[in-house]
């Protein structure tokens, strides 16, 4: 089954500056990536995704980059918020069947510093 | 996107009872799937609820302990049974509205066992 990776666990950044969160998945056959940010006691929500056909998407601060020879995608917040402070999870979906089911990294908490 | 409510929030419960967690989507979906966090970590999938069937359970997760109903394209329910300390975590219904679109949480259920 797929494996997905997440490095590092934690990350603080300045605010104002970047932050790039890198993940890793094992099967070639996955073909959708999104990325979910979960805040304190609240549920996951989707913030950007990107499919196997697209190698770049963006949308305003947040942008993801896909690499699928080496088989890894990132997330990349620029002019980072406080309120960017969260967990991020980024997950793969591998085909099933009629069917496709996510498989979540470990996630990785992001710390905007004031 | 659909509104997905879960119930209850939360709930503390005696090792050994059985606990119903409802999730109820305002519009009809495709998919639907259970997941568990457990405190700190990332999300595991329990199973996908198939209406009208039984659901497809991961590796791990057996219906005996988790039964799972989808009765219609609107709603689902998991059970928790013979519930233990090491069941304490939070369980998140998830809905996929159309093949192919991301999927959607519900706040999910914290729940604790005594």
């Amino acid at each position: 089954g797929e494996n997905v990776e997440q490095h590092p666990s934690t990350l603080s950044v300045q605010e104002g500056d970047s932050a790039v969160i890198k993940c890793t998945y094992s099967d070639s056959a996955s073909n959708y990536f999104p990325w979910y940010k979960q805040e304190l006691g609240k549920r996951p929500q989707l913030i950007i995704d990107i499919r196997s056909n697209v190698g770049e998407k963006k949308d305003q601060r947040i942008a993801v980059t896909l690499n699928k020879t080496a088989k890894h995608f990132s997330l990349h917040i620029t002019e980072t918020q406080p309120e960017d402070s969260a967990v991020y999870f980024c997950a793969a979906s591998s085909p099933e069947g009629a069917n496709s089911k996510l498989t979540f990294g470990k996630g990785i908490t992001l710390s905007v510093r004031p | 996107s659909a509104v997905i409510s879960q119930k209850p929030s939360r709930d503390i419960c005696q090792r050994g009872t059985s606990l119903t967690i409802q999730c109820q989507v305002d519009s009809q979906v495709t998919m639907m799937f259970w997941y568990r966090q457990q405190p700190g970590q990332s999300l595991t999938l329990i199973a996908t609820a198939n209406q009208g069937s039984e659901a497809t359970y991961e590796s791990g997760f057996v219906i005996d302990k988790f039964p799972i109903s989808r009765p219609n394209l609107t709603f689902s329910t998991l059970t928790v049974s013979n519930m233990s300390p090491e069941d304490s975590s939070i369980y998140l219904c998830s809905v996929e509205p159309f093949e192919g679109q991301p999927q959607h949480f519900g706040d999910g259920t914290r729940l604790s066992i005594l």
